[in-house]
């Protein structure tokens, strides 16, 4: 099946710095990128939309100047984090979503674990 | 009203127990219905899509009920590598793009 590869897998940085994220799609174009934030024991939550081109659409309560996103390919979106806080720390999941096969797909990245120390 | 409701859990059940977890809704625009597996600190694999007419992969039936507007998941003898979190996702359009929303997840621990 579809890969979608996400890098780092880990990262600690500390405080005020920025760290960017990257979202690979292997072998599926991905016209679609949604990138997911989830603390501990709670659910995945949707952070913002990207498509491919465009500018991405942000949930609300998230900072699109604080988490930015770059959706520059079919197979690429990256996303970075700055100035980054504690609160910060948490796992990012992307994803990216398309037509495959006449039926829309979605694939998960998995995962980049920030620690913000 | 969340868009995607989902009972947390746990589910703690003896292995070879028939379990069922529900997932309610609240757009009835809503076009696409999935379950979804996810490991502790892993992410999200997909287990199966649900369909009106309901379908079934091994152990695993999943239903819609768009009337109600939920779908359930029924997990037959239980094996303890069955031990996740449940997530249901619910997919529409809105302003030409696809929206994809989750639910809380449910937890589920098969016991020896």
């Amino acid at each position: 099946g579809a890969v979608v590869s996400q890098h780092p897998s880990r990262v600690i940085c500390k405080s005020g710095t920025s760290v960017k994220i990257e979202c690979r799609s292997l072998d599926f174009q991905a016209t679609t990128m949604f990138w997911y934030r989830q603390f501990p024991k709670q659910s995945l939550m949707l952070m913002a939309t990207s498509n491919e081109g465009s500018k991405a659409t942000y949930e609300q309560g998230v900072e699109k100047d604080k988490f930015l996103i770059n959706h520059a390919s079919l197979t690429l979106s990256t996303l970075t984090v700055t100035s980054a806080h504690p609160e910060d720390s948490s796992f990012y999941i992307c994803s990216a979503g398309g037509r495959r096969n006449s039926s829309y797909e979605q694939y998960f990245g998995p995962g980049t674990r920030l620690t913000v120390t | 009203r969340k868009e995607v409701e989902q009972d947390p859990g746990p589910f703690n059940v003896p292995e070879g127990a028939t379990v069922a977890f529900n997932c309610t809704y609240s757009n009835s625009a809503s076009q696409s219905f999935f379950w979804y597996r996810q490991d502790c600190r892993k992410e999200p694999k997909l287990l199966m899509s649900v369909y009106s007419s309901g379908n079934e992969d091994g152990r695993f039936t999943a239903q819609l009920n768009r009337a109600s507007q939920y779908i359930s998941l029924l997990i037959r003898d239980s094996k303890l590598s069955d031990s996740a979190t449940y997530l249901c996702v619910v997919t529409y359009y809105s302003g030409g793009y696809q929206k994809v929303t989750f639910g809380i997840g449910t937890k589920l621990q098969v016991i020896p």
